[in-house]
């Protein structure tokens, strides 16, 4: 079974605009920690929010909130007045922090395109 | 902040010949080195895990002796593609883990990435 699932292969912003990204995330390990990362057409990973398992309030960032609901084992990252160079691939990852080498696993991404 | 230096960036090279990658912490020392490899459009997959002085664990799949890791020192971690052939060719990334045993949300931290075109 897939222990992240990003179900959006590509999605569309107007320029200005919020746009949410989903991330759904199976674990049995009550510790563990959610990513959000960019990828630029360049490849880097850009880190860009991260949320524990235990942390009681919702990550943000600037513009990048992570809209964290454990019950239903999401971890959506919400981005608010997209600009043009927002344009990328998303990566949604966890690590377990139990019995684990630290490893992040990732889910397939989400391409967002920002239009103008 | 921390940063990881992944080095080259890009490179092309004939089948049957061997490239290796590196991958520096430059300003902390990383008991844990991760590659991962990632083909055109689909998302990062863990190849091995390198631990500073003892041998890399590979993933299932993962030929250990095409992919020879080496992590000798808490700063340096290099992967070699051995007899590449053009099924190698792909985008490979890696992360690097704090020495410091304190959980911090930015401690996976990745270097540029290498995109291997194999000829």
């Amino acid at each position: 079974a897939q222990k992240i699932t990003q179900t959006q292969p590509g999605m569309f912003v107007q320029e200005k605009e919020a746009v949410t990204l989903d991330c759904t995330y199976d674990t049995s390990d009550p510790s563990y920690g959610l990513f959000w990362y960019k990828q630029p057409s360049s490849g880097e990973m850009i880190f860009l929010i991260y949320q524990g398992s235990y942390d009681q309030q919702n990550a943000t960032e600037g513009r990048y909130s992570l809209n964290f609901q454990k019950a239903r084992k999401s971890a959506n990252l919400v981005i608010s007045a997209s600009q043009l160079g927002d344009s990328a691939m998303y990566f949604c990852a966890m690590r377990e922090w139990g019995g684990s080498q630290g490893n992040l696993i990732f889910g397939k991404g989400t391409k967002l395109s920002v239009k103008p | 902040g921390a940063v990881v230096s992944q080095h080259p960036s890009r490179v092309i090279c004939k089948s049957g010949t061997s490239v290796k990658i590196e991958c520096r912490s430059l300003d902390f020392q990383a008991t844990t080195m991760f590659w991962y490899r990632q083909f055109p459009k689909q998302s990062l997959m863990l190849m091995a895990t390198s631990n500073e002085g003892s041998k890399a664990t590979y993933e299932q799949g993962v030929e250990k002796d095409k992919f020879l890791i080496n992590h000798a020192s808490l700063t340096l971690s290099t992967l070699t593609v051995t007899s590449a052939h053009p099924e190698d060719s792909s985008f490979y990334i890696c992360s690097a883990r704090k020495k410091i045993a304190r959980v911090a949300p930015t401690e996976a931290f990745f270097g540029q990435g290498t995109r291997l075109t194999v000829v």
